[in-house]
């Protein structure tokens, strides 16, 4: 079976100070990994993905997540916030031979205090 | 490029009417589409896969009489909720996926629904 937890439904945050996101998953096999960002009333935008290749993945907007297998883990990190952060925060596991279904996390509302 | 678009972005039906909504994916051929239905702060839940030219695959729970999926072309998968009532009312999004290697999926901007 397959699932992904994400360990806290909202965090907060000051300007300027870093961001964690957490994410567990559970998969069989090797799956790949993805962290998408929804603004209010906008579509999701893909931040990273992971797909065996190297287990540090940067993405866009300064965002970068590593992958952990001994620890199931793909935490969601960013040095620096920035107003323009705040939004949810999915992660999701696309195990092997599923014909690339996607299953999501619960999300993580990030919120940035100015 | 890898651009989905939805129409309409915005609906509103009278309960136990029909309403189709379209998933394009605008630069790109896609073999699969998947249609997810979000509720409000929540996740996505995926409801089925579609592949160009073959019936969708449906997940457990989701009556496939009453959201009708069709994958006529490469670019354009349509959802139609048919007779729909009040529960049905959600945001529906929907995916594209190239095929091949690839294994992202490029996301529409969703469908809110209201029916009332």
């Amino acid at each position: 079976a397959q699932s992904v937890t994400q360990l806290d439904s909202h965090v907060s945050v000051s300007e300027g100070t870093p961001v964690l996101l957490r994410c567990n998953y559970s998969s069989s096999y090797s799956p790949s990994l993805f962290w998408y960002v929804q603004h209010p009333n906008k579509g999701l935008q893909l931040l990273l993905k992971y797909t065996s290749a190297a287990t540090l993945v940067k993405g866009i907007n300064g965002f970068e997540a590593e992958f952990k297998k001994s620890e199931t883990s793909f935490h969601l990190t960013k040095p620096s916030a920035h107003m323009s952060d705040a939004a949810e925060y999915f992660c999701v596991v696309s195990p092997p031979n599923t014909g690339n279904q996607f299953y999501f996390g619960t999300g993580t509302s990030l919120t940035v205090i100015p | 490029g890898a651009v989905v678009s939805q129409h309409p972005s915005w609906v509103i039906c009278k309960s136990g009417t029909s309403v189709k909504i379209e998933c394009r994916s605008l630069d790109f051929q896609a073999t699969t589409m998947f249609w997810y239905r979000q509720f409000p702060k929540q996740s996505l839940m995926l409801m089925a896969t579609s592949n160009e030219g073959s019936k969708a695959t449906y997940e457990q729970g989701v009556e496939k009489d009453k959201f009708l999926i069709n994958h006529a072309s490469l670019t354009l998968s349509t959802l139609t909720v048919t007779s729909a009532h009040p529960e049905d009312s959600s945001f529906y999004i929907c995916s594209a996926r190239v095929g091949g290697y690839s294994y992202e999926q490029y996301f529409g901007p969703g469908t809110r629904l209201t029916v009332t």
